[in-house]
């Protein structure tokens, strides 16, 4: 199985400021067709996830633009340009290129 | 817009088995693909396994395998997950997710959850 691991972030984070969250794939995500299957999620506390970046850097619809993806085939950062009250929760990574979808163990944040 | 809308909670004994639905709304069901996932809280998601509505074709987590169960109702629109031989280790909040076959599989629009308790 694809192994995702994701980095902490120094909680709590100052309203406004940008914050990086990183994710490394154990196999590279980058397929035959030019894409890289790697997803961002964000679980509110309470909430079910909900989809933010796939295609590594692909917004889902309705998605601010503060948050953006980048990374190679098998690192990953997601970027949020000023965290704001409702970016509080647990962010995901997951993998999409194989069977079994693997998720990393999830990125707290938190805000001051 | 798209709407999953799962079972309620369950409380069952060891043993026992439980099936788990997601009622779906806002786009066409019988050619869609649905996860199922698994999360213990404060912990991360697992992925139980996908199924093909067109067609009941499913694919497993290795490790769910003769846990779990996935069909479809095409009929209600309606995903199901079947959990037999439940121990304790099964109590966790399942959810249900559409995989977007347009957007490499990824999972778009999620169920609100299902906790599932397991004790005598």
């Amino acid at each position: 199985d694809i192994v995702m691991t994701q980095g902490a972030l120094p909680n709590p984070v100052p309203s406004g400021e940008s914050v990086s969250i990183t994710c490394r794939s154990s196999k590279s995500l980058l397929y035959s067709d030019g894409k890289t299957y790697l997803n961002w999620y964000l679980q509110r506390p309470g909430q079910s996830p909900q989809l933010l970046i796939y295609w590594m850097s692909t917004r889902a619809s309705g998605v601010s633009d503060r948050f953006s993806g980048s990374g190679s085939g098998t690192d990953f950062t997601l970027k949020i340009s000023g965290v704001e009250a409702e970016d509080v929760g647990v962010y995901y990574c997951q993998q999409g290129l194989e069977f079994p979808y693997t998720f990393g163990a999830g990125t707290k944040l938190e805000l001051k | 817009q798209v709407k999953l809308q799962q079972s309620g909670a369950e409380l069952v004994k060891p043993g026992a088995s439980v099936k788990l639905s997601c009622k779906t709304s806002g786009y066409t069901f019988s050619t869609s693909y649905m996860s199922w996932f698994k999360q213990i809280p404060g912990q991360s998601i697992e992925w139980i396994g996908m199924i093909y509505a067109g067609d009941g074709g499913t694919g497993y987590n290795q490790k769910f395998k003769g846990k779990a169960t996935l069909t479809v109702d095409t009929s209600s629109s309606t995903a199901y997950m079947d959990l037999s031989s439940l121990t304790t280790e099964d109590s966790a909040v399942y959810f249900c997710a559409r995989n977007s076959y347009a957007h490499g599989y990824v999972m778009d629009a999620w169920g609100q959850g299902a906790s599932v308790t397991v004790s005598s």
